[in-house]
């Protein structure tokens, strides 16, 4: 049984651009989140996946968007990047649906820096 | 009104001790609780999970969880320095679109001193 793997682990971009995060989640697992981390603070929820469609979204604007695909992995893209969304950025995977009650498996996470 | 509230801490306790992390949260129809341990420059872990009143044991830890106070603890028993990370409490609340999303507290820093 493999567990929830993102890449890359650490990435830098410039202000403007844009970037993407991938996640593969755990096996059988059928939900996936997304969530940022900046330092100090508790992870704050992006959006989750539940067989392809999302199901829930945090606040947060429209330039941050993501996939589920049909083997249950999952993209998360943020356009027009600006310095505060330098942070850790999790993809976490669960197993029963639309409400995570069994808890999550998270990632080892992307460390994302904007200059 | 921050949903999920935890001490940031850091609490310091000797080897040995036992640790005590607490939690409040403001949705009263929250049903699922978890406690994640987070070492420095690692991912959170899941430590526990409870979901009725009352206390639940793992080895040398223990939830509490007090629907009517909306407060969730971790207690954690002959504290040991490998203990040393910060926990985050996480509280499944309610999202507009009918899902329960599992939202995070700041964490507490525990800080194990031999």
């Amino acid at each position: 049984e493999t567990g929830v793997t993102q890449s890359p682990t650490h990435l830098i971009k410039t202000r403007g651009q844009q970037v993407t995060l991938r996640c593969s989640s755990q096996s059988g697992h059928n939900t996936v989140s997304w969530y940022q981390q900046a330092l100090g603070q508790g992870p704050q929820f992006i959006f989750q996946y539940y067989r392809e469609e999302e199901n829930g979204r945090g606040n947060f604007p429209p330039r941050f968007s993501g996939l589920q695909f049909p083997n249950y992995s999952s993209e998360l893209n943020v356009n027009a990047l600006e310095l505060d969304d330098s942070a850790l950025y999790l993809c976490a995977s669960s197993l029963r649906g639309r409400e995570v009650i069994d808890g999550y498996t998270f990632g080892s996470g992307t460390r994302l820096t904007v200059v | 009104q921050k949903e999920v509230e935890q001490n940031s801490g850091p609490l310091s306790v000797p080897e040995g001790a036992i640790a005590s992390l607490n939690c409040t949260y403001s949705d009263r129809g929250s049903q699922s609780f978890f406690w994640y341990r987070q070492y420095s420059g690692k991912s959170p872990e899941l430590i526990m999970s409870i979901y009725s009143n009352g206390d639940k044991e793992d080895g040398r830890f223990t939830a509490q969880l007090n629907k009517a106070s909306q407060y969730v603890s971790l207690l954690i028993r002959d504290s040991q320095p490998s203990d040393s990370a910060t926990y985050l409490c996480a509280v499944n609340i309610y999202e507009r679109r009918g899902s329960y999303i599992p939202t995070f507290g700041r964490g507490t820093s525990l800080i194990v001193h031999p």
